[in-house]
């Protein structure tokens, strides 16, 4: 299995500052159509995941362009231009090249 | 609007077979590039990818589950359905069923999930 980890865990974040999160995979998530199977999902406290980014550097409809997917082979990172109270929430990424699909163990973003 | 909805027993005992539905509307599994996926999220725990079934029929499901997971799609309704055999603690979660495009293979409407308790 595709192994995927995030760092960091914890991500304590101000409010109109960057933040950044990465995402290492085990193996390439490289397509042969050149698109990067690596999606970021924010799951806000009591909710459901939704989806913030997909293939890599897509932002999903309605997602606010503070945020931003990027990244190649098996490093990619999801930065956040300004934090916003909002953000808080566990952040996954997910790679979906490889089956089974595998998710990271989460970075939870707080407001300091 | 694209609506999924996760039905079921909440609390299962060990051993027992659960079964979870996940009823779905303003999409059609019969529309090519349409997949229906599971996933769980044990408590305070990370999501975990469970199995997937496509608009072609085809299936996949998490090799340590296989032996006990089918996942399964009713062509004459809308609706996915989970078997997990065999429950044991191990399995209490809150499992979620979600719309998937091939196009991305991202999962991009989400269902609100059903949360399960294995207990005796």
């Amino acid at each position: 299995d595709v192994v995927v980890t995030q760092s960091p865990v914890s991500l304590p974040a101000t409010p109109g500052k960057p933040a950044s999160i990465s995402c290492r995979a085990s193996q390439s998530l490289l397509h042969s159509n050149g698109n990067h199977y690596l999606h970021w999902y924010l799951q806000r406290p009591g909710q459901s995941p939704q989806l913030l980014i997909y293939l890599g550097s897509n932002r999903a409809s309605g997602v606010p362009d503070r945020f931003s997917g990027s990244g190649s082979g098996t490093v990619f990172s999801l930065k956040i231009s300004r934090v916003e109270a909002e953000d808080v929430g566990m952040y996954y990424c997910m790679q979906a090249l490889h089956f089974p699909y595998t998710f990271g163990q989460g970075t939870k973003l707080e407001i300091k | 609007q694209i609506t999924l909805k996760e039905s079921g027993p909440t609390l299962v005992t060990p051993t027992q077979t659960l079964t979870l539905t996940c009823s779905f509307s303003g999409f059609s599994l019969d529309t090519i590039g349409v997949a229906v996926g599971w996933i769980r999220q044990p408590p305070g725990k990370a999501l975990e990818w469970l199995g997937i079934v496509f608009w072609d029929h085809d299936k996949r499901s998490s090799p340590p589950l296989s032996s006990r997971l089918t996942v399964s799609r009713d062509t004459s309704t809308n609706h996915v359905v989970l078997r997990l055999t065999n429950m044991d603690s191990a399995d209490t979660a809150r499992y979620y069923c979600a719309r998937l495009l091939i196009e991305h293979d991202a999962f991009d409407v989400w269902g609100q999930g059903a949360m399960v308790s294995v207990s005796s």
